[in-house]
């Protein structure tokens, strides 16, 4: 169970694309979607968090118009990286929880790998 | 405010031999830990999760972490390492501070190395 499916799993274009992630839980209900970052080498960076059917939360640092969320249902967010240029290369892991609690684990997708020529 | 110190960024062993993974937390509240794993690529699987229950937690793949209050740890640990377990580990605590978000705070992660 909790199993959380993250599409595509790797995407190639070029500078000033915009590009649509989608993380989907696929066997349970998610309260909260959270979108992070991970450089080489490097732990994640959590850039937003999304309630369903309200407004993203953005972490300090990160540009909510570059970065549109979306968490239209209890299954479904979606990240668009909009005007995508080389520095937006990374990788992006999509995470689920049910319900608000500390406790309760977050269920993570398998990533998406973006590179910008 | 909370954090995690992993103390180890890479720890290297011989397939057969045990595995342990230290991990020390910091936290004004009482902590919700957890131990994720990623291989490469990939995202982040639980591997187990510590939420004021037991004090010794079991995982899957034979894996178990151990809470002691006293010294502030959650190391991770595995009798006997299998070459599949070589990858990345990840010490979390969240943040338990009863408001909506209750965000996950991170380790730097601990790249885990099985030797033939």
């Amino acid at each position: 169970g909790a199993v959380v499916s993250q599409h595509p799993s790797r995407v190639i274009c070029k500078s000033g694309t915009s590009v649509k992630i989608e993380c989907r839980s696929l066997d349970f209900q998610a309260t909260t979607m959270f979108w992070y970052r991970q450089f080489p080498k490097k732990s994640l960076m959590l850039m937003a968090t999304s309630n369903e059917g309200s407004k993203a939360t953005y972490e300090q640092g990160v540009e909510k118009d570059k970065f549109l969320i979306n968490h239209a249902s209890l299954t479904l967010s979606t990240l668009t990286v909009t005007s995508a240029h080389p520095e937006d290369s990374s990788f992006y892991i999509c995470s689920a929880r049910q319900g608000t609690g500390g406790f309760q684990p977050q269920h993570f997708g398998d990533g998406t790998r973006l590179s910008i020529l | 405010a909370q954090s995690v110190t992993q103390l180890d960024s890479h720890v290297s062993v011989s397939e057969g031999t045990p595995v342990l993974l230290r991990c020390n937390y910091s936290s004004s509240y009482s902590p919700s830990l957890f131990w994720y794993v990623q291989h490469p690529n990939k995202g982040l699987q639980l591997l187990l999760k510590y939420t004021s229950a037991a004090t010794l937690v079991k995982g899957i793949n034979g894996f178990e972490a151990e809470f002691k209050k006293s010294e502030t740890s959650f190391h991770l640990t595995k009798p006997s390492a299998h070459m599949s377990d070589a990858a990345e580990y990840f010490c979390v605590v969240s943040d338990n501070q009863g408001g909506a978000t209750n965000k996950l705070i991170f380790g730097t992660g601990t790249l885990l190395a099985v030797q033939p």
